[in-house]
């Protein structure tokens, strides 16, 4: 079984619109991520959760919202949808916090697509 | 200037062939180096970690070295297999701080 699964996987949209991504792990992990990749494949933290709570916020739009519900779950909802928002967004989770590295694991990715 | 710079930036080898992979930072100190697989519409997955005082580490066919005076590290894939096709990314990780990842190396194996 997937360990860290998003959804959906591809998310085509239309500017303008607001949509979101969700997030689960099942590994028991207490720090899950969102780090945006983009075109030229660099991938970059956009947010990090340590049980439920906030503990990286990169200079990210505030467009971009993340909610975690459970240590288990952190979904990102973006508003008013912008062409550049076009990436591929990577949910990840890891043992520990503060962003020290005790094994990432990622999920396969969502591809968005902002027309 | 990011922090972790790889080279080359793409790569074609011929199946069975060896090629190696460069991983230069400026990060320091850290705490570790993982290089990371990540193949076409995944999630990137580590292949190994190092710490300061290591030098080499190896799973399977990838052997990752490290020297951390030179703030230098590479990642050689023997005998290359066509699933070796993937992005291959160096992770710094700072102390007490956030990942400092590399852009990639993209490597394309051919039969």
């Amino acid at each position: 079984d997937t360990a860290v699964s998003q959804t959906p996987k591809y998310l085509v949209t239309q500017m303008g619109n607001d949509k979101s991504i969700k997030c689960e792990q099942n590994l028991g992990h207490d720090t899950m991520y969102w780090y945006k990749q983009d075109s030229k494949k660099f991938l970059k933290i956009m947010f990090s959760y340590n049980n439920k709570e906030l503990i990286i916020n990169e200079t990210v739009p505030n467009r971009f919202s993340p909610k975690s519900p459970d240590k288990a779950h952190l979904n990102l909802h973006i508003n008013s949808l912008e062409l550049g928002d076009s990436a591929v967004y990577f949910c990840a989770s890891s043992q520990g916090d503060r962003g020290i590295d005790y094994g990432y694991t990622f999920g396969s990715g969502t591809r968005l697509t902002v027309v | 200037k990011n922090q972790v710079e790889q080279s080359p930036q793409s790569l074609i080898i011929l199946e069975g062939k060896n090629c190696t992979l460069q991983c230069n930072y400026t990060v320091s100190p850290f705490s570790n180096l993982r290089w990371y697989k990540q193949d076409t519409g995944r999630g990137p997955v580590s292949l190994t970690i190092m710490t300061f005082s290591e030098n080499t580490k190896s799973n399977g066919r990838y052997t990752a070295t490290l020297d951390a005076d030179t703030k230098q590290s590479s990642l050689h894939i023997t005998a290359s297999q066509l699933s070796d096709s993937a992005s291959y990314i160096c992770v710094v990780s700072p102390r007490l701080n956030r990942l400092a990842f590399g852009k990639g190396n993209q490597v394309v194996v051919i039969p």
